[in-house]
């Protein structure tokens, strides 16, 4: 299994510049989670899918948007990049609510 | 008051050290804890689990004080490899689901 991959690792967007995070995980997990992490803070949760077809807005999800169309992919769009979405962007999913994240490597974003 | 609060520290401690981090939550109806574990700029892993009944996995322990609203992590034998920062992760009951909230984390660093 490969677990939960994103993709780009890396990337550099202008001002105004829009684009879509890939996340995938293979484990047949319900739950799909998109957080941002800031240098020195916790993750925040931006949005999160309870099952395909479902999700739902957490913490800081603005300048964001996210679809689930299948159990596997949660992709994560943004529109009109800002510099204060400069951030790392963690993907992780889980087989219940209450159960263990398993996240992805992270896609390290900088907007100029 | 946050959610979730950790001391950030950082926690300078000497190989062999026994070290404690606690972590607070505001949520009395908060379901299940966890520590993350999270290495300079890699992606969280789950450290363990927290119980009511506590629970221990070789040099770390875990305890849940729900009347004080509190977890808190104790790792003995301190190695230089345990230098990370710990993530304290809460779920909060919100709209029919569980929601994780993370603390900011507590920086451990272990010297020779």
């Amino acid at each position: 299994n490969a677990g939960v991959t994103q993709t780009p690792k890396f990337r550099i967007l202008k001002i105004g510049q829009s684009m879509t995070l890939q996340c995938a995980q293979d484990m047949n997990h319900n739950y799909m989670y998109w957080y941002r992490q800031d240098p020195g803070m916790g993750l925040k949760l931006i949005y999160y899918s309870v099952g395909a077809g479902i999700t739902d807005k957490g913490e800081v999800p603005n300048g964001y948007n996210v679809s689930r169309s299948t159990t596997e992919d949660f992709p994560l769009r943004l529109e009109l990049a800002a510099p204060s979405q400069t951030s790392v962007y963690f993907c992780a999913s889980s087989y219940w609510a209450s159960d263990t994240q398993y996240f992805g490597p992270g896609t390290r974003l900088t907007v100029l | 008051r946050k959610e979730v609060e950790q001391d950030p520290g950082p926690f300078n401690v000497p190989e062999g050290a026994t070290v404690a981090f606690n972590c607070t939550y505001s949520n009395s109806a908060s379901q299940s804890f966890f520590w993350y574990r999270q290495d300079c700029r890699k992606e969280p892993k789950l450290l363990m689990s927290v119980y009511s009944s506590g629970n221990e996995d070789g040099r770390f322990t875990a305890q849940l004080n729900r009347a004080s609203q509190y977890i808190s992590l104790l790792i003995r034998d301190s190695k230089l490899s345990d230098s990370a920062t710990y993530l304290c992760v809460v779920n909060l009951a919100s709209r029919g689901s569980y929601i994780p909230t993370f603390g900011r984390g507590t920086s451990l660093i272990v010297h020779p």
